[in-house]
């Protein structure tokens, strides 16, 4: 069955590089996400990536597919204490399916 | 991208008795679903809902318990029925607005509920 699994915690400093892990056991896996949950919000998508791309980058963020360790990663550059917040990763299989979450990294940034 | 507008946006209710949550899109949508978040979990898919035919559930969840409406191609509702502390949970309904593609998925706010 679908599984995506991450790290539970992270903790950084403001201005430093964050990096938020994710591992997924669907070869079939198509599209890739990372969704960011505040406190009291819902969920923000905020990037995604399609399984024949190894990176994209988007402004402070960057993200990373190693698709034969079914590893995936978001770099979050000059990371700020508004970068605060619970991260997903979630895929899915094809257009229109449903997603599959992982249980979220919670990312602090202390000043 | 779609607004979602979702209510309560939280509640306290006592064990056994039914919470309906409404989501309110300002768009037409194909699919809405409806996930919930335990504390400390990732979100689990409840179900998918169509306008005009039966909601689709995932395993583990029952319309009886979670009966579902989709009246119009821009609202839904989900009742969470005879509440227990273990229902405690956001509820976050989605949708994927058109146009969109698969990298549309939108989310409600969520409706923190606690049964006491």
């Amino acid at each position: 069955g679908e599984d995506v699994e991450q790290s539970l915690f992270l903790s950084v400093r403001e201005g430093d590089s964050s990096v938020i892990n994710c591992t997924y056991t669907d070869s079939s896996s198509t599209y890739l996400y990372w969704y960011k949950q505040e406190p009291g919000a819902g969920l923000q998508l905020l990037t995604y990536i399609f399984s024949n791309m190894d990176m994209k980058q988007d402004q402070r963020l960057t993200v990373l597919l190693n698709k034969k360790d079914k590893h995936l990663s978001l770099r979050i550059a000059d990371t700020q204490t508004g970068d605060s917040a619970i991260y997903f990763c979630a895929e899915t299989v094809s257009g229109y399916s449903t997603l599959t979450f992982g249980k979220g990294t919670m990312l602090l940034v202390s000043p | 991208s779609a607004v979602i507008s979702q209510k309560p946006s939280r509640d306290i209710c006592q064990r056994g008795t039914s919470l309906t949550i409404q989501c309110q899109v300002d768009s037409q949508v194909t699919m809405m679903f409806w996930y919930r978040q335990q504390p400390g979990q990732s979100l689990t898919l409840i179900a998918t809902a169509n306008q005009g035919s039966e909601a689709t559930y995932e395993s583990g969840f029952v319309i009886d318990k979670f009966p579902i409406s989709r009246p119009n191609l821009t609202f839904s509702t989900l009742t969470v029925s005879n509440m227990s502390p273990e229902d405690s949970s956001i509820y976050l309904c989605s949708v994927v607005p058109p146009g969109q593609g698969i990298y549309g998925y939108t989310f409600g706010s969520g409706t923190r509920l606690t049964v006491v």
